[in-house]
């Protein structure tokens, strides 16, 4: 099962940045955060992933709190292309992880014009 | 373009016949991974290969059937043993030898029952 909670939806505003909350109160040292999005009947599209350090991309920010628990995707401008389901999933990178991604419920984010 | 290729996009089965999905990638990854989604839901791990000519069950691998000759190839067959197969079936690959690779999607298979 999903260890991470996402808000059921969210909205935003095309052109203003969308910030997409994830609580992961139960990650573990070796766990990353992942973050992923998918449009209706298409296949998830990887957004980007990290650790405990901010990473930006060329899509989006994600930021991680200090204790790791609870991180924040930001898309900087929102168009009306970005309304999707975003999941936010952890992932064990090591040990005998076969890299199994468990998805939750995610996000349904809307931009309206 | 290097990507995941998934085909067909729809796909529609007969009671007792076996059906196979077909999965190419380009991106020379390692490792290939068979996902079923079902309306409303989160993934579920179906089969995964982690190299040619190997390949290991996942959480729901009952009724399902692969095969991973080629690096760039991971068929999924949904066998007449499957008796829920209507779902969205989606592929992924991503690399090894690295942590952390980032699994990529394929735009994935309706399976429909007729």
């Amino acid at each position: 099962d999903a260890k991470t909670t996402q808000p059921t939806s969210m909205d935003c505003a095309e052109g203003r940045a969308a910030n997409l909350p994830c609580n992961h109160s139960t990650i573990s040292g070796n766990e990353y955060v992942y973050w992923y999005r998918q449009i209706h009947s298409q296949g998830p599209q990887y957004i980007i992933h990290g650790l405990k350090n901010n990473e930006t991309n060329e899509m989006a920010s994600l930021i991680i709190t200090e204790d790791r628990k609870s991180s924040t995707l930001i898309l900087p401008h929102a168009t009306l292309r970005d309304t999707a389901v975003y999941y936010c999933i952890e992932k064990n990178a090591g040990g005998t992880s076969y890299g199994k991604l468990t998805f939750g419920q995610g996000t349904i984010l809307t931009v309206h014009p | 373009d290097g990507g995941i290729t998934q085909s067909p996009k729809y796909l529609f089965r007969k009671e007792g016949q076996n059906v196979t999905l077909s999965c190419e990638q380009n991106l020379n990854h390692d490792a290939m991974y068979w996902y079923r989604q079902d309306p409303g839901q989160g993934l579920r791990l179906i089969y995964y290969s982690q190299i040619v000519n190997d390949f290991q069950k996942g959480d729901i691998a009952e009724g399902y059937s692969v095969s991973r000759e080629k690096k760039e190839s991971f068929p999924l067959t949904v066998t007449s043993a499957q008796k829920n197969p209507t779902a969205f079936y989606l592929c992924a690959s991503a690399k090894q030898g690295t942590r952390n690779q980032p699994q990529h999607f394929g735009d994935g298979t309706r399976l429909s029952i007729l």
